[in-house]
């Protein structure tokens, strides 16, 4: 079965750092397209970065481009999201997701989801 | 990046069919067909329930069906059920090579 096991949430001040991972298993992961989402408490999902199979193409939403660093670790089955400077608006659960295999490209959807990990900013 | 336009709440009762709309621009749903659907219980993570605008997961019901016309997505629930009331939310490719999803809509069964 698939399986992805987010963790690395907390509470962090205002211009602060957190790092995110997320463990996959049942599944081929260096042959996957995988995703970050998040959803601010009572709100809807936004989504936040996704990187290729091999960990060369990589994508960002304005609202963090420059601030977060999505990685990954194939030997490790795990995927990173690094989070700088932190805001109020981060305050999240953020959802890592594997998308459908479309070749080693992106298919622009996600089949399977972790269960989230929540990231709270003070400011 | 602005969220695709989808309607607050929709609701039906059982047995109806209800069309949840969601409304981009041709840089989004309108230029592409990467366009996908999510059912979202309370507390849970997002199930995809329709991708590439009308093709459904094996294992979700075919009561739920998708299509496009111009820059509107839609997403139908036929033969409404109980355990159909959720948030559900559409999501598209962008040409800026970035994905974006939609404000979301609660579907309630009356």
């Amino acid at each position: 079965d698939v399986q992805l096991l987010e963790s690395g949430g907390g509470l962090v001040q205002s211009g602060g750092s957190l790092r995110l991972s997320c463990v996959a298993s049942g599944f081929s992961f260096n042959n996957y397209v995988v995703t970050w989402v998040r959803q601010a408490p009572g709100r809807g999902l936004e989504w936040v970065s996704l990187i290729d199979g091999s960990g060369g193409t990589k994508y960002y939403a304005d609202s963090v481009k420059g601030r977060f660093t999505i990685s990954r670790d194939n030997s490790k089955n795990t995927l990173y999201l690094q989070m700088n400077s932190l805001r109020a608006e981060d305050t999240a659960i953020y959802y890592c997701g594997r998308e459908d295999y479309c070749s080693g490209t992106s298919c622009y959807h996600v089949e399977y989801w972790g269960q989230g990990t929540l990231v709270t900013v003070s400011s | 990046q602005s969220a695709l336009t989808q309607p607050a709440s929709v609701s039906g009762s059982p047995g109806q069919s209800i069309t949840i709309s969601c409304t981009g621009t041709s840089s989004d749903v309108g230029g592409y067909n990467f366009v996908s659907w999510y059912q979202q219980h309370p507390g849970k993570a997002p199930k995809l329930m329709i991708y590439y605008v009308s093709n459904r997961p094996s294992g979700v019901s075919d009561r739920f069906s998708g299509s496009k016309s111009g820059n509107t997505a839609s997403l139908t629930i036929s033969g409404l059920q109980a355990e159909d009331e959720a948030d559900y939310y559409c999501s598209s490719y962008t040409s800026s090579d970035t994905l974006v999803f939609g404000t979301g809509t609660r579907v309630t069964v009356l």
